[in-house]
């Protein structure tokens, strides 16, 4: 069962312009969402994280936005830069349970 | 190390045989996790594992997949009788302990990619 759906596996974006990843969850008990970043031959990384219990959270570039009615958030990037160039993932897991549900990624391309 | 270490890098193995995967996860983190990622497909939760006991196993495909944790540290994800649809890039992850939150996020390895002929 697919909880968490990344519907775009591509996106291409001029460098100083924004950059919006989006993702959508079936599951409305999920407590948390992150958005992790990865480089081709490397481990995902961290990137930022929201709670339920809030609707924004941002972190220098980095602003994720959650519409818990939609079932949806969003990772906007801004400016993006031609090194943010990397496949994004989005996570949502409920506490207690501890079992983190990936969508199946979205590759951003940043063109200088 | 300063980061979660995965061996073999790469491991090309023949249908049937038996292989074996190791997580050597951050020192001091006592959530470890296994997912498995398919060719264009998303990270697939296997397993996860506080401190020696692993609390969900639902993710595992099927009974030729086992995992074991010892000490609170390394992990080892073995894969009985390989089959060619277990080729994957399998990826483990660590955390400080296993609930989800702020400044508990999940540092991943860079994977063992598993070719199985």
């Amino acid at each position: 069962d697919q909880q968490v759906k990344q519907n775009s596996p591509s996106l291409s974006v001029q460098e100083g312009r924004i950059s919006i990843l989006n993702c959508d969850y079936t599951n409305s008990m999920f407590d948390y969402f992150l958005w992790y970043k990865k480089y081709p031959a490397e481990g995902p990384t961290f990137l930022i994280s929201i709670s339920s219990i809030k609707d924004k959270n941002e972190d220098g570039r980095f602003t994720v936005f959650l519409n818990k009615s939609a079932k949806h958030l969003s990772l906007h990037i801004v400016p993006s830069q031609p090194g943010d160039s990397a496949v994004y993932f989005c996570a949502a897991v409920r506490y207690n349970f501890n079992k983190f549900y990936f969508g199946s990624g979205t590759k951003l391309n940043v063109k200088p | 190390g300063a980061g979660v270490s995965q061996s073999p890098s790469n491991k090309v193995t023949e249908k049937g045989k038996d292989v074996e995967l190791r997580c050597d996860p951050i020192s001091g983190h006592t959530a470890l996790y296994w997912y498995r990622q398919s060719l264009g497909q998303g990270l697939e939760f296997l397993i996860y594992f506080q401190g020696n006991s692993a609390p969900d196993k639902s993710g595992l495909p099927s009974d030729r997949f086992s995992a074991e944790r010892t000490g609170g540290s390394v992990s080892t994800l073995t894969i009985q009788r390989t089959q060619q649809e277990d080729s994957a890039v399998y990826l483990c992850a660590s955390s400080l302990h296993s609930a989800p939150g702020d400044g508990n996020e999940q540092f991943f390895g860079p994977g063992t990619r598993l070719t199985v002929l």
